[in-house]
């Protein structure tokens, strides 16, 4: 059975690109979270995503930043007009809902977002 | 609201010696608490979680933790360690109910091993 995948494992932009990040769940699982790390700091929750529906976003920035979990496919980070401070590690974990609250979350290896 | 607070960003340790990781939780409903481990340029690994059966929790790699509600602390514990258990240690509360169900965690604990 998978893990949850990411790729790339590593990204390089330059300010101004845009960069894309995907996850795919551990099968089974339906819910999707993105978190961010920073060096030297813990990981920051960003977006909580179920099959075609946000769920929380709070820890999202409010521009540049979107992200999406369709039907069919990947869930997708997406950064508009990256700046420096964007670079970071990118981390997504999946479960299998939240019926019982305390389920595990799975994390994947993580993008590592480069702005040059 | 929750917040996680671990003590000390980086610990040395002697081989064999114990480990103590120290981390202190804010929740005004019960928690529930994990560790996670993270080896350079890695994801993250669960180490062990309490989900309330328990106040004393099992994880792999010889690890435990103790949750003490009167103390708000959930410190992470190993009896010897071992070269392979330098890592990056996370504490981790989960959001309980609701909609939410992002975890909040702490700044994370440097563990190094000298032989």
């Amino acid at each position: 059975n998978a893990g949850v995948m990411q790729n790339p494992r590593h990204l390089v932009r330059r300010r101004g690109q845009e960069a894309r990040l995907r996850c795919s769940p551990m099968k089974g699982h339906s819910h999707v979270y993105w978190y961010r790390q920073l060096p030297e700091e813990g990981l920051k929750f960003m977006v909580y995503l179920q099959k075609e529906n946000i769920i929380d976003e709070s820890g999202m920035p409010k521009e540049r930043f979107s992200a999406e979990f369709p039907k069919e496919g990947p869930s997708i980070l997406r950064i508009q007009q990256v700046v420096r401070g964007d670079s970071a590690a990118y981390f997504c974990a999946s479960s299998p809902g939240t019926m019982t609250s305390y389920n595990e979350q799975f994390f994947g290896p993580g993008t590592r977002l480069t702005v040059l | 609201a929750q917040s996680v607070t671990q003590l000390g960003s980086h610990v040395s340790v002697s081989e064999g010696a114990l480990v103590l990781l120290r981390c202190n939780y804010s929740s005004s409903v019960p928690p529930y608490l994990f560790w996670y481990v993270q080896y350079p340029n890695q994801g993250l690994q669960l180490l062990l979680k309490y989900t309330s059966a328990a106040t004393l929790v099992k994880g792999i790699n010889g690890f435990e933790a103790e949750f003490k509600k009167s103390e708000t602390s959930f410190h992470l514990t190993k009896p010897s360690a071992h070269m392979s258990d330098a890592a990056e240690y996370f504490c981790a509360v989960r959001v309980y109910g609701g909609s939410q169900g992002n975890l909040i965690f702490g700044k994370g604990t440097k563990l190094s091993v000298k032989p």
